[in-house]
């Protein structure tokens, strides 16, 4: 089955730094990914789309020159949390389509990112 | 807007019991689906089922089934002589035709106690 390949699976940084968060399609090539933010004992919150080769599209409320988004590739997508704060952490899970309307969405194994 | 509920933010139940967790949606779209999702401690996402909107057959898979009401939007999910593994959060998710978006439910806790 599909698989998708989330990394690292737990990161700590200091406040002020950037940190890049890998989903990558091991075995399928996927046009969309999906990018979720859930925190503690919460649901997961769609952050923003990201389509292989166009810029992402953000969720009301995601600021966009925080949670950069790169869709370079047909198995690669990256979220990268510029200068980091403490409220940023929480758990990102990324989530892959194969295509338009694919009937079930993939997802990493998650990434927990604490700021200190 | 969609929309999912899941009522029951945390459940615990002894080993071997039956165990029913509730999902009730919101959509203005006539074909969409519905998901139900595990998330144990280690916080990956398991896909359990997914179910077409013009589909009510109830489904069952070994310990688990699932009952789809479209007259009452409710999609419940039923774990039956319920095992110590079964312990995780489970999200109800929706997702409309042509669309890959998921809205999630804020997902209930499953304890079960040996």
């Amino acid at each position: 089955g599909a698989v998708v390949s989330q990394h690292p699976s737990r990161v700590i940084c200091k406040s002020g730094t950037s940190v890049k968060i890998e989903c990558r399609s091991l075995d399928f090539q996927a046009t969309t990914m999906f990018w979720y933010r859930q925190f503690p004992k919460q649901s997961l919150m769609l952050m923003a789309t990201s389509n292989e080769g166009s810029k992402a599209t953000y969720e009301q409320g995601v600021e966009k020159d925080k949670f950069l988004i790169n869709h370079a590739s047909l198995t690669l997508s990256t979220l990268t949390v510029t200068s980091a704060h403490p409220e940023d952490s929480s758990f990102y899970i990324c989530s892959a389509a194969t295509g338009p309307g694919a009937n079930v969405l993939t997802f990493g194994a998650g990434s927990r990112l604490t700021v200190l | 807007a969609q929309k999912v509920t899941q009522a029951q933010t945390e459940i615990s139940v002894v080993e071997k019991e039956d165990v029913t967790l509730d999902c009730v949606y919101e959509t203005r779209d006539t074909t969409y689906y519905l998901f139900w999702y595990k998330q144990p401690p280690s916080g990956e996402l398991v896909f359990l089922i997914r179910r077409n909107s013009f589909d009510e057959q109830n489904e069952i898979s070994g310990r688990y089934s699932w009952n789809f009401q479209k007259s009452t939007s409710s999609f419940n999910f039923t774990i039956t002589a319920s095992q110590v593994v079964d312990s995780a959060v489970y999200f109800c998710a929706l997702r409309d035709f042509g669309n890959e978006k998921l809205t999630f439910g804020t997902g209930t806790r499953l304890t079960i106690i040996p």
